[in-house]
């Protein structure tokens, strides 16, 4: 089973921070890497796929970077609706695990 | 656009087994080459993905669970669902349903799960 880790689990960030999140696959998982956001009660929502591309009417001050065993998650410039858990996931040979996700907050 | 609705009982005894439906509405369930897929979460903890099937009938299940898992579809009515065997009190958590993007065939790719339910939470106690 390929395990995910993620760091930091949680941080707190001033309105306009750059904020990043990196996630580490425990083998090569090429760029088979997703990055989620969940609000308290909400499901989850897709922000970022194939470790790079942003999904369609996602800001763009969400991006992410990396291939792999090694990805990054960063948002440009925090704004408030941004404060939520953020969950990388990695698909591989048919199997997806999540990360233990990193909870954002604002300072 | 396409939407997903988790239904079922919200409590289930222990060593019974947890059955949910998950209702698609505004398409097809059976358009694009999309998988259907249930994750749960446990309060204040991450997400777990239990497995996916397509409408063919193919299925994948979280080597976990898998002893314990059966997801079915129904094509006729645009409803997958999920069936939990022996349940017990760590079973307790949100079930969600979700769209899923990917081909395991070349050309291969993985697009994340892009269209979730709003959840259901389900209790496992007596």
């Amino acid at each position: 089973d390929i395990q995910m880790t993620q760091s930091p689990s949680s941080l707190s960030a001033s309105v306009g921070d750059r904020v990043t999140i990196t996630c580490q696959a425990s083998q090569d998982i090429s760029n088979y890497l997703n990055w989620y956001q969940q609000k308290p009660g909400k499901a989850p929502k897709l922000l970022i796929y194939d470790a790079s591309n942003l999904e369609t009417g996602v800001p763009s001050r969400f991006s992410g970077s990396g291939s792999g065993t090694d990805f990054t998650f960063t948002i440009s410039s925090l704004q408030p609706e941004d404060i939520a858990t953020y969950y990388c996931q990695q698909y591989d040979n048919l199997m997806v695990t999540f990360g233990p996700g990193t909870k954002v907050d604002i300072k | 656009q396409v939407q997903l609705q988790e239904s079922g009982p919200g409590l289930v005894k222990p060593s019974q087994t947890l059955s949910l439906t998950c209702t698609v509405s505004g398409g097809s369930i059976s358009s694009g080459s999309y998988y259907w897929s249930w994750i749960r979460q446990p309060a204040g903890k991450g997400l777990e993905w239990i497995g996916r099937i397509y409408t063919s009938g193919s299925t994948n299940y979280n080597p976990s669970l898998k002893s314990r898992v059966t997801i079915s579809v129904d094509t006729s009515k645009n409803q997958f669902s999920l069936k939990l065997s022996s349940v017990t009190a760590a079973d307790t958590a949100v079930y969600y349903c979700a769209r899923e993007a990917l081909s395991s065939s070349f050309p291969r790719y993985y697009y994340g799960m892009d269209v979730w339910g709003q959840g259901t939470t389900v209790t496992v106690s007596s």
